[in-house]
């Protein structure tokens, strides 16, 4: 089964400060990796994906991950962090089924901005 | 805005009894999913239908089931409500497609349960 592994349920960053969110991977066969933010009391926003081509992906807000295999690893990075990427983050990995491409996710990492 | 819809919001109720939840897609999009966010549990997946049919099952309870509908709207229906089904209840779509479309899922904003 496949499954993700985020380090970290709070990160606590300085407005300015590079953002690193760790996600590591289990999977069989090549994923399909995503990053979700979840700001309070709303829904879950797609950050950004990784389908197997640029194994580094830009997502919107500044954010991009870099995919390694030989790691396992998916990190969601920003190089200067803004107030407003305070919320939750969640890396989630999908079934390769066409049809089928229900997302197992991570446990979260809250981000915190601090001025 | 996603474009997924959820209905209602917010909902209260007590164990022991039935509500459902509705979902409308993204226009187009031929597959909904639903997942539930606790706090013990995390966000886990539920079940997916496609077209109509279910495709895929999650970590769903006996008591919990789903449909659906020709015009793509989908009802998460939760019976014999226990204290521990309070959560946020999600629904997603997505198109079936290669390439940027494939595999992504859009969100709707949730229905929060609470049942007392």
């Amino acid at each position: 089964a496949q499954s993700v592994t985020q380090l970290g349920s709070h990160v606590s960053v300085s407005e300015g400060a590079l953002v690193l969110l760790r996600c590591n991977y289990s999977s069989s066969v090549p994923p399909y990796l995503f990053w979700y933010v979840q700001y309070p009391n709303q829904g879950l926003q797609l950050l950004l994906k990784y389908t197997s081509a640029a194994t580094l992906v830009k997502g919107i807000n500044g954010f991009e991950a870099e995919f390694k295999k030989s790691e396992t690893s998916f990190h969601l990075t920003k190089p200067s962090a803004h107030m407003s990427d305070a919320a939750e983050y969640f890396c989630a990995v999908s079934d390769r089924n066409f049809g089928n491409e229900k997302l197992t996710f991570g446990t979260g990492t809250r981000l915190t901005i601090i001025p | 805005d996603s474009g997924v819809t959820q209905t209602p919001k917010h909902l209260i109720t007590a164990t022991g009894q039935r509500v459902t939840l509705r979902c409308s897609p993204r226009s187009g999009d031929l597959s909904v999913y639903w997942y539930q966010q606790s706090l013990d549990q995390g966000l886990q997946f539920l079940i997916q239908y496609y077209n109509g049919e279910e495709r895929a099952k999650g970590n769903i309870l006996e008591r919990f089931s789903a449909q659906q509908f020709p015009d793509l709207h989908s009802e998460l229906n939760l019976s014999s409500l226990e204290l521990g089904d309070s959560a946020l209840y999600f629904c997603a779509s997505s198109a079936e497609g290669f390439g940027g479309a494939f595999g992504t899922q859009y969100f709707g904003p949730g229905t929060r349960l609470l049942v007392l």
